[in-house]
């Protein structure tokens, strides 16, 4: 069964450097999102990303972060500094309904 | 007004038993809900969309939807120690389709 993947599980890093999540979507899914998970809080939307550009975006996706498909499997968000309050796990999620697919997550742990 | 809600604490259900939970949501224009489930540090795993008022059945579970009353529930017949986790309403907020969650429900089911 296809499923989405994302790389590293588990990311440390720094205050202040920039990190790079990676996911793979379902191979034929067209829309795609990122939500992040703080520790003991509910999921939070992100961002949403169609035909190759954001379509929708949190108040939490300031200028700090960006999205890209840099191929056509790929699907990345990368977080140009990072600060202590972003240590969370990451998911993204792709469909091509309304029915949205999670991956595994990458937990993002910034010290 | 928090755009899902699940109020209820953590749920306690002997094996076997029927697992009852609820969520109301704010915006009246939704049309698309999902439960989904989450084991402790992993990602959520859709098990149950609905999109018409009434009933929907798959398996142990049943997803019933009051877009009158802006309400949606999960009842999880014949609880398995295996359905112990936290189970996440999430509403689509239309538009690019994303996702608005619950702060979770956990369960423990017991044997």
């Amino acid at each position: 069964e296809p499923e989405v993947t994302q790389t590293p599980s588990h990311q440390v890093t720094q205050m202040g450097q920039e990190v790079i999540l990676r996911c793979v979507p379902i191979s034929n899914h067209l829309y795609f999102y990122w939500y992040r998970q703080i520790l003991g809080q509910k999921v939070e939307f992100l961002v949403s990303f169609y035909n190759n550009e954001i379509s929708e975006k949190s108040e939490i996706f300031d200028d700090q972060f960006s999205v890209e498909r840099p191929d056509g499997s790929n699907f990345t968000l990368k977080i140009r500094s990072t600060k202590l309050e972003d240590s969370a796990m990451y998911f993204c999620a792709s469909t091509n309904t309304y029915e949205q697919y999670f991956g595994p997550g990458t937990r993002l742990t910034v010290t | 007004q928090k755009e899902v809600e699940q109020n209820s604490g953590p749920l306690s259900v002997p094996e076997g038993a029927i697992a009852s939970l609820n969520c109301t949501y704010s915006d009246r224009v939704s049309q698309s809900f999902f439960w989904y489930r989450q084991y402790s540090g992993k990602s959520p795993e859709l098990i149950m969309s609905i999109y018409s008022n009434g009933d929907k059945e798959d398996g142990r579970f049943t997803a019933q939807l009051n877009k009158a009353s802006q309400y949606v529930s999960l009842l999880i017949r014949d609880s398995q120690p295996s359905d112990s986790a936290t189970y996440l309403c999430a509403v689509n907020m239309g538009g690019n389709n994303r996702l608005a969650f619950g702060k979770g429900n956990q369960v423990v089911v017991i044997p």
